[in-house]
């Protein structure tokens, strides 16, 4: 199926520094979420972004929703240890497809040794 | 809030055997769940949209003989990996959308996963 390009595939943090990442898609989506899976679980929802132009905050994470919304993109300021783990982007058309999800193929956050 | 669980959370079992995952939405009523397969440092793939009381919907690639999904209830939705073989084993993750309750009914909330290992 279709999945969303999602850079980087893996990244090395070390303790305070702002990171980020992000996701483009071919096709246009009316919602893009942000999701956080620590090994062995399922995901957890960290952004939902449901207007083109949206910036949202939780915490120490921002996300946007791209002007074209093809696009959306993801910071961690100031990152933690507790930052590792993989992050996926999803894209959904809300009240069509079925509220489908198509999910990015996730960025793996590391500690730098 | 917004909690669903799976069970089991690890199963081992035979070539050739049947294994039922159950997932369940514990604090609200879910009109649809979602079953997503996810291999090792791979995405989430979706296998079915499953809607209560009604038929699932597979995805492309997906065989509804050999994954069959019930959603009896607004809060439980199994999937019956039949005949299961070594290529079966993975990583399989529920999702659920709330009916209402003041909650997006498009949002997805996830549960735990179960690992599937296949000898």
């Amino acid at each position: 199926g279709q999945q969303l390009n999602q850079s980087p595939q893996s990244m090395f943090i070390q303790e305070g520094e702002d990171v980020s990442m992000n996701c483009t898609s071919s096709s246009i989506f009316n919602t893009w979420l942000w999701y956080k899976q620590d090994p062995g679980e399922g995901p957890v929802l960290l952004i939902a972004l449901y207007k083109a132009g949206e910036l949202t905050s939780n915490g120490r994470l921002t996300a946007q929703f791209g002007i074209t919304r093809k696009d959306s993109f993801l910071n961690i300021s100031a990152s933690i240890p507790s930052d590792v783990g993989i992050y996926f982007c999803a894209g959904q058309l809300r009240y069509a497809a079925g509220n489908k999800l198509t999910f990015g193929g996730g960025t793996r956050v590391l500690v730098k040794p | 809030g917004a909690v669903v669980s799976q069970h089991p959370s690890w199963v081992i079992c035979k070539s050739g055997t049947s294994v039922k995952i159950e997932c369940r939405s514990l604090d609200f009523q879910a009109t649809t769940m979602f079953w997503y397969r996810q291999f090792p440092k791979q995405s989430l793939m979706l296998m079915a949209t499953s809607n209560e009381g009604s038929k699932a919907t597979y995805e492309q690639g997906v065989e509804k003989d050999k994954f069959l999904i019930n959603h009896a209830s607004l809060t439980l939705s199994t999937l019956t990996v039949t005949s299961a073989h070594p290529e079966d084993s993975s990583f399989y993750i529920c999702s659920a959308s709330p009916l209402t309750s003041g909650r997006r009914t498009d949002t997805q909330y996830f549960g735990p996963g179960t690992r599937l290992t296949v000898l």
